[in-house]
Order: C-alpha cells, then structure tokens, then sequence
C-alpha cells in the first residue's frame, strides 16, 4: 500500500529536549516536505527536499532541521523544542515536482506539544 | 501574509443538498489549484484540482470553478453525504513548484443525515 508514515503520531516533550519525527515514503518519490498546521493558519511549510541530500527552507523553518540520506526517509528535527513549536506537523512526499500535477501525499500527522 | 484564504471555517449543511466551499487567492501568479479533504486523525487527501487555463472541472459529485478574474475558487459537492464531512484544505501554486504552494486554514463541512 502506498502511503507516507509518521512516527510517533502524538508527543509530548519539554522544552530544550531534541526530538526527531521521522517520516518515510514507499513511494520512490523525489520530493518530500514537512508543514505545521496551526489553527487559523492553514498548512505552513517548514522545509522541503527535491532529492536525496537537497533539502532547503519553507516559510517557517526556524527551529527546525532536518536531512534526506535516503530518497525514502525525511526526519524532522528539533534541536530545542519551544512551547511555540506545539502544532501539528505533517510530512508530505510528491512525484517529480516538474510534473503539472503537484499532488501531495501526506502522512496521519505528528501531534506536538512542548510543555 | 496569507496568500490563500478560507473565510468560512465551518459550514453546515442537509444531507442531499449541494455544499459550496470558497476559497479566495492574492498572488496572480499562481495557475494551479487544489482541493484536499481531511478526515480527523488523518493527513489531507488529494481530492480534486484546476488549473488556469480552465474554469470548471468535474470529478463525479464534486465540482471545482475557478473565476480567475476574481481571484476566487469554490468547490461544490452534490449531493452531500454524511462521509464528506471533513476539513477541506484549498491549495494553490505553480506547475512543477511545490514550493510556492500556499494552503488555506480550511473550511470544517458538516453533512446532517
């Protein structure tokens, strides 16, 4: 089955203490990226990776960092969680964005809450 | 800046009855357009898409126009199920850039058996 996995689906941290959310794809797409959505905001993106080993900032990338090794796995990683980074994230894959159809993939959600 | 803008948060409406959701956009830039629907506890799903070149596209009960003049989009779905209550997501960008895609805060439809 297709599909775009996040691990864990619900976290709860403290402040300063990293965490990594992963996210994989069995798709062999090219693209992969991460957004935060907040209430009232819509889906914000963080970072994004057009291949393994590119990666490059969204609009909100502060805090976050994150790696593509593999074309399958695109982690997330918060060095210092801060109580304005509770939200919840979502990792998105995509085929070949120079593709007209720039349909998105997204896994179930990371539910973050950083105390 | 919110480059995409979803004014109703939540709309409610009788099962069998056609559900509009808007959706207005700023940048006249973009020229490809999408609906995503999101059920609780999941991620959004791909539901159906415009580019500009066209006014209207039709996928079974839902129905996507776009009035590029106005910079305004809607989506109607009829009729309405009980399972299309969801969170719909507006997105929009460019063709082969994934990374001006602009999303909505969505529109919460309920459909009332």
């Amino acid at each position: 089955e297709a599909q775009v996995t996040q691990n864990p689906r619900y976290l709860i941290t403290v402040t300063g203490k990293k965490l990594t959310v992963t996210c994989s794809q069995n798709m062999n797409h090219e693209y992969m990226s991460w957004y935060r959505q907040d209430p009232g905001l819509g889906l914000r993106q963080i970072y994004y990776s057009m291949n393994v080993e590119v990666t490059d900032k969204g609009d909100v990338p502060e805090g976050y960092k994150v790696s593509r090794k593999e074309k399958r796995n695109f982690p997330l990683i918060l060095e210092s969680p801060s109580p304005n980074q509770t939200s919840l994230y979502f990792c998105a894959s995509s085929q070949d964005t120079r593709l007209a159809k720039n349909i998105q993939y997204f896994g179930a959600g990371t539910r973050l809450s950083v105390l | 800046d919110q480059q995409v803008k979803q004014n109703s948060p939540s709309l409610s409406v009788q099962e069998g009855r056609i559900s509009i959701l808007n959706c207005d956009y700023t940048n006249s830039m973009f020229d490809y357009f999408l609906w995503y629907k999101k059920y609780p506890a999941e991620g959004p799903t791909f539901l159906i898409s415009i580019s500009s070149i066209k006014d209207k596209n039709e996928d079974g009960r839902f129905t996507v126009f776009l009035n590029k003049s106005a910079k305004h989009l809607s989506l109607h779905i009829v009729p309405s199920q009980p399972g299309d209550s969801a969170v719909y997501f507006c997105a929009a960008g460019r063709p082969g850039n994934n990374n001006d895609m602009r999303f909505g805060a969505g529109t919460r439809l309920t459909v009332k058996p």
